[in-house]
């Protein structure tokens, strides 16, 4: 099956500064890439997403990068602010049809914005 | 925020208890899942649901059942086989199963053992 792997565990970045997640995934057949941000003691919430078909994309502050041929992708969080504190998980797709049954997560990381 | 409901926030589980866990939506989403969340492991899929009367088994199911009666709710027991239940359940719903959909997650419930 799908195999995610997310670093680092934790980021520490100064506020303002820009902070960057990186994902691997195995399954070359993968073809939809969500990120989710958890607050502490809140809910996931989706914050991008990214197909296959794209490269790039961004929303705001933030922007998902994804290079199919290295089985990787990236989230970039730019100008950061103390409400970026969080824990994001990447996820790919591999379900056959597509779909959220076929949603692998990474184990998360832990950023935090230093003031 | 409403959408999707969990209850209890905390949960206590003896020895040999079964215990159910709550999952309620009014988002009329056909899709329901059932995810576990361990310190540092991520999320893992215990069981999902596209449609009622039907569920799936996901990456984690040993120890645990479910059922799926109304489309609004999808109730998670865990039952006594399950030796390691300490955990953070979440439950999801999504628009479909069958299209990479925005997952919508509930607050969840913390189970422990007593």
């Amino acid at each position: 099956g799908e195999n995610v792997e997310q670093h680092p565990s934790t980021l520490s970045v100064q506020e303002g500064d820009s902070a960057v997640i990186k994902c691997t995934y195995s399954d070359s057949a993968s073809n939809y890439f969500p990120w989710y941000k958890q607050e502490l003691g809140k809910r996931p919430q989706l914050i991008i997403d990214i197909r296959s078909n794209v490269g790039e994309k961004k929303d705001q502050r933030i922007a998902v990068t994804l290079n199919k041929t290295a089985k990787h992708f990236s989230l970039h969080i730019t100008e950061t602010q103390p409400e970026d504190s969080a824990v994001y998980f990447c996820a790919a797709s591999h379900g056959s049809g597509g779909g959220a049954d076929g949603l692998t997560f990474g184990k998360g990381t832990h950023l935090i914005i230093q003031p | 925020d409403g959408g999707i409901t969990q209850s209890p926030k905390y949960l206590f589980r003896k020895e040999g208890q079964n215990v159910t866990l709550s999952c309620e939506q009014n988002l009329n989403h056909d899709a329901m899942y059932w995810y576990r969340q361990d310190p540092g492991q991520g999320l893992r899929l215990i069981y999902y649901s596209q449609i009622v009367n039907d569920f799936q088994k996901g990456d984690i199911a040993e120890g645990y059942s479910v059922s799926r009666e109304k489309k609004e709710s999808f109730p998670l027991t865990v039952t006594s086989a399950q030796k390691n239940p300490t955990a953070f359940y979440l439950c999801a719903s999504s628009i479909s199963v069958t299209l990479e959909e925005k997952l919508f997650f509930g607050s969840g419930t913390q189970l422990s053992v007593l």
